[in-house]
């Protein structure tokens, strides 16, 4: 079993959609959740962090941890078309840790 | 100002020659990361360096593989006799390190190295 599981999708919505991203984990060591967006031929970027468990919000995106059930959430409101990428969720364990990925899920909203 | 740089950006060899793939990371930080993202086994650690502590090389996933970081800035990855299993795109990340333990330091990512080994 790998440490971060992650549905592999692929995810299709529509326009204007609620879109629901999630991963589990099982190495109670961590403590930095944080969730990438990689567009084809890029490297990832930070999307969002949460250091230990709750919620942040940014804009349209909300991130949760709950660190009972070993689970966190990335949840995008109103999606559009270019929100349309590879979601990575990563943890690590310290600030300078390295990053243990999920496999990434690839989400398209269509128009 | 200027983001991770790699080069190549694709590099194609013949299984059994040796590469070397390049990372410049931002100027000033003192953590550089390797990753590996393959179709089958998504995006995983290589090895770490920070500063003039020894490397983490726990992610390497056999001796074929070397890395060297030169004056804490460039770093290298090297490949010995290349398989067809190495083909994936080698990524690249640095940065800053915090003196509290629990100081965020994003990771900045560059665009890759495409390696397709035939």
């Amino acid at each position: 079993q790998k440490e971060v599981e992650q549905d592999p999708g692929p995810l299709s919505v529509p326009e204007g959609a609620i879109v629901s991203l999630n991963c589990t984990y099982s190495n109670s060591a961590f403590q930095y959740f944080m969730w990438y967006r990689q567009y084809s031929r890029k490297g990832p970027e930070l999307l969002m962090y949460t250091y230990s468990s709750g919620n942040k919000e940014d804009g349209r995106f909300t991130a949760q941890v709950d660190k009972s059930s070993k689970y966190i959430s990335l949840f995008i409101r109103d999606s559009q078309p270019s929100d349309s990428a590879t979601y990575l969720c990563a943890m690590k364990i310290g600030a300078n840790s390295k990053l243990t990925f999920g496999k990434g899920i690839t989400l398209s909203v269509r128009p | 100002g200027a983001g991770v740089s790699q080069s190549p950006s694709n590099k194609v060899t013949e299984k059994g020659k040796d590469v070397e793939l390049r990372c410049d990371p931002i100027s000033g930080h003192t953590a550089l990361y390797w990753y590996r993202q393959s179709l089958g086994q998504g995006l995983e650690f290589l090895i770490y360096f920070q500063g003039n502590s020894a490397p983490d090389k726990s992610g390497l996933p056999s001796d074929r593989f070397s890395a060297e970081r030169t004056g804490g800035s460039v770093s290298t990855l090297t490949i010995q006799r290349t398989q067809q299993e190495d083909s994936a795109v080698y990524l690249c990340a640095s940065s800053l390190v915090g003196a509290r333990n629990r100081l965020f330091n994003e990771q900045f990512f560059g665009p890759g190295t495409r390696l397709t080994v035939l």
